[in-house]
């Protein structure tokens, strides 16, 4: 059965570095999002993107984050300068076509670690 | 912001025994609704939906159930298995939004 793929599992990196977690969705999927889940508490949405253009965003998605999907099959989240608070566990998921009642397929998460 | 709330960190349950989980949530205009399964070192996966037009609706062992005018939700796995054993998160979406909202999720364990 296909399925999200993610990497790397598990990134550490210094406060203040930039980190790009990496995220091939299913393949012929056409929306795609991320969340992110801190340590004890509830998955948040980020953003979702659709057609090379981000389609929703939320207010936790500032200017320190982007998404790219730089060639056919990868879907990128980009962090230019990671505090503490950004350590989390980072989904992505996507869905064929984007209807709201379309089931969105998760990955199995990066564990961001900033120090 | 706890839009949507899932007030049992966990849950036990007999193998064999129904389990419920229960979701409250408080944006009334949330119109579709899901229960995704996850367990460690996963991703949460789809369990069961159900739109706000709809009180019930069933996949084999599971059950949702949507009390719209207690803004509450629950989930029914019966007979309970031990495989069943993970975090269960509630989530909601209203029109015009992609989005999920999660709750904090509920982990069960259905001891044999």
């Amino acid at each position: 059965e296909p399925e999200v793929t993610q990497t790397p599992s598990h990134q550490v990196t210094q406060m203040g570095q930039e980190v790009i977690l990496r995220c091939v969705p299913i393949s012929n999927h056409l929306y795609f999002y991320w969340y992110r889940q801190i340590l004890g508490q509830k998955v948040e949405f980020l953003v979702s993107f659709y057609n090379n253009e981000i389609s929703e965003k939320s207010e936790i998605f500032d200017d320190q984050f982007s998404v790219e999907r730089p060639d056919g099959s990868n879907f990128t989240l980009k962090i230019r300068s990671t505090k503490l608070e950004d350590s989390a566990m980072y989904f992505c998921a996507s869905t064929p076509v984007g209807r709201r009642t379309d089931t969105q397929y998760f990955g199995p998460g990066t564990r961001l670690t900033v120090l | 912001d706890q839009q949507v709330k899932q007030n049992s960190p966990s849950l036990s349950v007999q193998e064999g025994r129904i389990s419920i989980l229960n979701c409250d949530y408080t944006n009334s205009m949330f119109d579709y609704f899901l229960w995704y399964k996850k367990y460690p070192a996963e991703g949460p996966t789809f369990l069961i939906s159900i739109s706000s037009i709809k009180d019930k609706n069933e996949d084999g062992r599971f059950t949702v159930f949507l009390n719209k005018s207690a803004k509450h939700l629950s989930l029914h796995i019966v007979p309970s298995q031990p495989g069943d054993s993970a975090v269960y998160f509630c989530a909601a979406s209203e029109g015009g939004s992609e989005k999920l909202v999660f709750g904090k999720g509920t982990k069960l364990t259905v001891n044999p």
